[in-house]
């Protein structure tokens, strides 16, 4: 079956870099039509869309946050990592990953991470 | 990017009621529509894809319609399980967007 992980620092500074990373299993991001996508949702507050990347390398990313996003993806280590720079105490939100769903067309998202709660403090 | 309009922000329910839910894109997006249900402290959960495709494993109880700007999501039947916030997300457009969540809560 297809599950997702999102794993990295719970804590990071104003102006720091973050890195997450999602290591999932049950499908491959070198299979045709595959994509994996971030998403992100503050406390209390509606999710919101960062990037998508697919199998074929074709990333995707949120306009008002594209400067400062890059998504890329490990094939053989099942993995895809999402970078955001300058990170603001706004960003505080918990970060999901999720699979594209397959079964139809155009990017939505079937299968969710459990997420990761990002906190941006001094 | 196109912006989702979801209504109302929240509701008040009870067990059996039929609840409908409602987005309003600006602009017209199709059928390229998906409908997520998000329970505390947990993941989204995909209802319902292409405006009114039941996701597999989800309840009939849950149905949605729509095409252009305007789609809902009704649940016919309110279960005690369904207490829940509620999520629609467009992708006709390759920038996603979602609404603003709809939460349902108990009368």
């Amino acid at each position: 079956q297809i599950t997702l992980k999102e794993s990295g620092p719970t804590l990071v500074k104003p102006t720091q870099t973050l890195t997450l990373t999602c290591t999932f299993s049950g499908f491959s991001l070198s299979t045709s039509g595959v994509g994996v996508g971030w998403i992100r949702q503050p406390p209390g507050k509606a999710l919101e869309w960062l990037a998508l990347i697919y199998w074929n390398d074709d990333k995707r990313y949120s306009p008002s946050l594209k400067s400062r996003l890059t998504i890329t993806k490990d094939t053989s280590k099942n993995q895809v990592v999402l970078t955001m720079t300058n990170m603001d105490p706004v960003d505080t939100a918990t970060y999901y990953c999720a699979h594209r769903h397959l079964l139809a067309y155009g990017d939505h998202f079937d299968y969710w991470g459990q997420g990761t709660l990002v906190t941006v403090s001094s | 990017a196109i912006r989702i309009t979801q209504s109302p922000s929240s509701l008040s329910a009870s067990t059996g009621d039929r609840v409908t839910i409602t987005c309003r894109a600006s602009q017209g997006i199709s059928s390229y529509l998906a409908w997520y249900q998000q329970k505390p402290g947990k993941a989204p959960k995909l209802l319902i894809y292409a405006a009114s495709t039941l996701q597999s494993g989800v309840p009939s109880r849950f149905s949605g319609s729509g095409s252009g700007t305007d789609f809902t999501l009704t649940i016919s039947c309110l279960q005690s399980e369904d207490f829940a916030t509620y999520y629609c997300q467009q992708y006709y457009s390759y920038l996603l967007t979602f609404g603003g969540g709809t939460k349902v809560e108990i009368k």
